[in-house]
């Protein structure tokens, strides 16, 4: 069985602080795909990053950047110098190789405060 | 590319009606769609996995005869709320993916149903 445990329920921050999203997953897959996404007020989901197993390498997106650390079975998201545009809720996910299985942590919601 | 609409964006419909909700991919065949139902403050929880042309999977604890789902096409995928109650307002959320190497899912961006 797949799942996703995202513990932070709500974060909140002042703008331009450094924020870090947990995310730890259980999976029996060898080879699997993690991913984030944003939740924004008007509920539409955005893709932020996928991410597959094989593929150990932190990545870096302007504000964004990830760390996937398969021997502690996380792939956490951090937000250097938040904006108050960031405020959403993300979702970490997991599915298996053929992608059919996707499941979604809890989310955590994010508020960064003027 | 790979953008998927859904319809109506949001419907408040009184207890006892039924609601069709459509997914389209506008841009690309979909050979598998996905509906997922999301309550306030909550997650996305898979409700059915749909191919094209064939029955939908339904995750355990969704009730079939309720949540009727039809892919009729590759490009098009609907489910039909029946005999809606208070209890099933909510976000539904589909997704669907191509079939290529790997399946990813892209989402629509949801319908918000509010069962008076």
């Amino acid at each position: 069985a797949q799942k996703v445990t995202q513990a932070q329920t709500e974060i909140s921050v002042v703008e331009k602080e450094d924020v870090t999203l947990d995310c730890v997953y259980e999976t029996r897959d060898t080879t699997y795909y993690l991913f984030w996404y944003k939740q924004p007020p008007s509920g539409e989901l955005v893709f932020l990053i996928r991410r597959n197993s094989f593929d150990e390498q932190n990545e870096i997106s302007g504000r964004y950047s990830w760390n996937f650390q398969k021997s502690t079975s996380s792939f956490n998201f951090t937000i250097t110098a938040s904006q108050v545009v960031d405020s959403a809720v993300y979702f970490c996910a997991l599915s298996g190789w053929v992608g059919n299985d996707m499941r979604f942590g809890a989310g955590t919601r994010l508020t960064v405060k003027p | 590319g790979a953008v998927v609409s859904q319809h109506p964006s949001w419907v408040i419909c009184k207890s006892g009606t039924s609601v069709k909700i459509e997914c389209r991919s506008l841009d690309f065949q979909a050979t598998t769609m996905f509906w997922y139902r999301q309550f306030p403050k909550q997650s996305l929880m898979l409700m059915a996995t749909s191919n094209e042309g064939s029955k939908a999977t339904y995750e355990q604890g969704v009730e079939k005869d309720k949540f009727l789902i039809n892919h009729a096409s590759l490009t098009l995928s609907t489910l039909t709320v029946t005999s809606a109650h208070p209890e099933d307002s909510s976000f539904y959320i589909c997704s669907a993916s191509r079939g290529v190497a790997y399946n990813e899912q892209f989402f629509g961006p949801g319908t918000r149903l509010t069962v008076l």
